[in-house]
């Protein structure tokens, strides 16, 4: 067990539909990534929160969005979802802002769209 | 957010034998660099990282190498285990840009027992 918590495991829903995927940080970060993985593919940075304010976007669709709350867990909105959707997404945290003390990741939400 | 590639998307090895896998990254501000594991089904698990200020660090097992002059990360994997499989990826962090961990695409070890 990483300390960080995903849920749901595993999520199946249809095209067009709005999704919400959860992150719990490990106890004492402040900082949370959201990332998506495709089928045999890297790690794509999607947004970072820090203390409950974004701190850096990557490539993040505008069909997404995020919020950190003041308890510090995340969460990723998916809308108006696509087949192309369909990924691993993995939450990571880590103590600061920068990713120079490395970050740990949670085993990841699936998601598939139909 | 800079490229960080992989020279061999698959590298298959006996077990016992070492493994070398290998990460080349374009952007010079690199300043920290980790390699991750991931197992089917689960998330990326920290392995290894290296400064740039240094060339080489030594884990269990584990040894990553940093070349700066050509911009090239490697991980040994001395006396591969079957359980190594996995994907390994290589991160780096660049100070000057949004200061996050941008990852390659990995590249997936298979043991042969």
């Amino acid at each position: 067990d990483s300390g960080v918590t995903q849920t749901p495991k595993h999520l199946i829903t249809a095209t067009g539909q709005r999704v919400t995927l959860r992150c719990s940080p490990r106890s004492g970060d402040l900082s949370v990534y959201w990332y998506q993985q495709s089928l045999d593919q890297g790690l794509q940075f999607l947004i970072q929160y820090y203390n409950g304010e974004e701190r850096a976007k990557g490539n993040i669709l505008e069909r997404f969005s995020a919020q950190q709350f003041p308890d510090l867990h995340s969460e990723l909105n998916l809308s108006s979802l696509e087949l192309g959707d369909s990924a691993l997404y993995f939450c990571a945290s880590s103590v600061g802002t920068e990713g120079n003390y490395g970050y740990t990741f949670g085993s990841g939400t699936r998601l598939t769209v139909v | 957010g800079e490229s960080v590639g992989l020279h061999l998307p698959t590298l298959s090895v006996q077990e016992g034998d070492n493994s070398i896998i290998n990460c080349a990254y374009s952007n010079s501000a690199s300043d920290y660099f980790i390699w991750y594991k991931q197992e089917s089904g689960k998330g990326p698990q920290f392995i290894i990282d290296i400064r740039s200020n240094m060339d080489k660090r030594q884990g269990q097992r584990v040894t990553v190498l940093l070349n700066k002059t050509v911009k090239h990360l490697s991980l040994q994997i001395a006396a591969t285990q079957p359980g190594d499989s996995a994907v390994y990826f290589c991160a780096e962090h660049d100070q000057t840009g949004a200061n996050n961990l941008f990852f390659g695409t990995g590249t997936r070890l298979t043991v042969i027992p």
